[in-house]
């Protein structure tokens, strides 16, 4: 089993940087995507293999990994940015999901 | 633009079994691979496992024993077998498509809450 390891939650002031965390296991040899999920949603695609942006998503949202540390940065956050954060790699035939992180705006 | 539209029992005792299938609207079923992920209440996401290439299919371990996932391409319909379910199995469910094994998941269902009680 492949543990990924995020921070529960993460605050940030409108307009600053957050920056998200997901930690396992030589993460940066793995292609690691990056979900957003509002309240009563389903998850939406923000980063894939680790630092590309899909289309429509606003250049604010970025991403990189090296070493053991995957990493979602959000630049001048917004209130609508307001949600839960969620890693995901694959480990063998398996794909896993880091617990999810909590970003609040205030 | 490709739709997931899902639905299923969203009440079951312990012991039933959950099913759920997922129907997909506006793409192809061949090409891609789809999976299954849940989410118990208040908590992450789990992958439960996928299905692509004419009905291979790929498992979570911890799951393996009590899951079936299967394909009806002729109707682009998917669907998740779960036996034995306990409360442990409450959660929300999603349907999800990727390109490939270890693709991002790029379309997503609305979600079938299942309870167990």
């Amino acid at each position: 089993s492949y543990e990924m390891t995020q921070p529960l939650s993460v605050s940030v002031a409108p307009g600053q940087t957050a920056t998200i965390t997901c930690e396992g296991d030589s993460i940066g040899r793995k292609n690691v995507h990056w979900y957003q999920q509002k309240a009563g949603q389903a998850p939406f695609l923000v980063i894939y293999r680790s630092d590309n942006r899909p289309s429509g998503v606003p250049e604010r949202f970025s991403g990189s990994a090296s070493g053991g540390t995957a990493t979602l940065t959000i630049s001048s956050a917004q209130a609508g940015d307001e949600a839960d954060y969620h890693c995901q790699a694959w480990d063998g035939d398996t794909s896993f999901f880091g617990g999810g992180t909590k970003l609040t705006v205030l | 633009q490709v739709q997931l539209q899902q639905w299923g029992a969203g009440l079951l005792k312990p012991s039933e079994t959950l099913s759920l299938t997922c129907a997909i609207y506006g793409g192809s079923v061949s090409v891609y691979h789809w999976s299954w992920i849940r989410q118990p209440p208040g908590k992450g996401l789990e992958w439960i496992g996928e299905i692509y290439q004419g009905g291979r299919t790929g498992y979570n371990p911890s799951l393996r024993s009590r899951i079936t996932i299967s394909i009806d391409t002729s109707k682009k319909q998917f669907s998740l077998t779960l036996k034995s379910v306990t409360a442990a199995d409450t959660a929300t469910y999603f349907c999800a498509r990727g390109l490939t094994r270890k693709s991002p998941l790029d379309t997503w269902g609305q979600g079938t809450l299942v309870t167990v009680s």
